[in-house]
């Protein structure tokens, strides 16, 4: 079974301030997705990286996929109480074909007005 | 329209009773998967079919089991619940989770509290 580790567990920040989520792991990933989860719901898709190196922006999200496809990081610019909620990156790693997403414990983000 | 749909959203229940979980998709998405998301947040899987077939099933205790009677509707059924099922289970579902790297996007559904007392 692959790991993927996340950090911070819990983030508690002022709305305004810049915050940055880390999710890493010993295996080479085929591609990596970030999710977000509000209470009651499930998750949704925000991206998906495939290429080392690779860099997506959604809005005031910055996401960036390692150079090796061993971590990625998520960064908000500015972040706005909608932000709150569960950060889930989820990899999907090689040679164990596609069928299966390992997804991190992840990261609960308030943000407070 | 919802894409993703489980019923029932909660679920109490007493200890060995027998309980189904029932999940749809209108996305005509090949994929169908059982998650279990515990009260810590972890998300693991626990099957997945594709097409109507047993592709994944993770270390599952055999009391559960799931049925795909088409490729749009996989139920999960529960026999002789215990305390350490109580969790909240999530159904989703991909186009294909037979194709490499970034094809596989789950969509999820809501999600299903069970709580067994």
């Amino acid at each position: 079974t692959q790991l993927l580790e996340q950090s911070p567990q819990f983030l508690s920040i002022q709305e305004g301030e810049n915050l940055t989520v880390y999710c890493n792991s010993s295996s080479v990933f085929s591609s990596l997705q970030w999710y977000r989860q509000e209470p009651g719901e499930g998750p949704v898709l925000l991206v998906t990286v495939v290429t080392g190196g690779e860099v997506k922006k959604l809005k005031r999200l910055t996401f960036q996929f390692g150079d090796a496809r061993k971590d990625s990081s998520l960064h908000i610019t500015a972040a706005q109480p909608g932000d709150t909620g569960l950060y889930l990156c989820a990899g999907t790693y090689s040679g164990a074909g596609s069928y299966q997403l390992t997804f991190g414990k992840g990261t609960k983000l308030s943000v407070i007005p | 329209d919802t894409a993703v749909s489980q019923t029932p959203k909660y679920l109490v229940t007493q200890m060995g009773n027998d309980k189904s979980i029932k999940c749809e998709q209108n996305l005509g998405h090949d994929t169908m998967y059982w998650y279990k998301q515990d009260s810590k947040k972890f998300l693991k899987i626990m099957f997945s079919y594709n097409n109507k077939e047993l592709i994944i099933n993770e270390t599952v205790p055999n009391r559960f089991s799931p049925k795909s009677p088409d490729k749009a509707h996989l139920n999960l059924h529960i026999n002789s619940l215990e305390l350490g099922d109580s969790a909240v289970y999530f159904c989703a579902s991909s186009p294909s989770g037979g194709r490499p790297s970034g094809a596989n996007v789950l969509t999820f559904g809501a999600g299903s509290r069970l709580t067994v007392l």
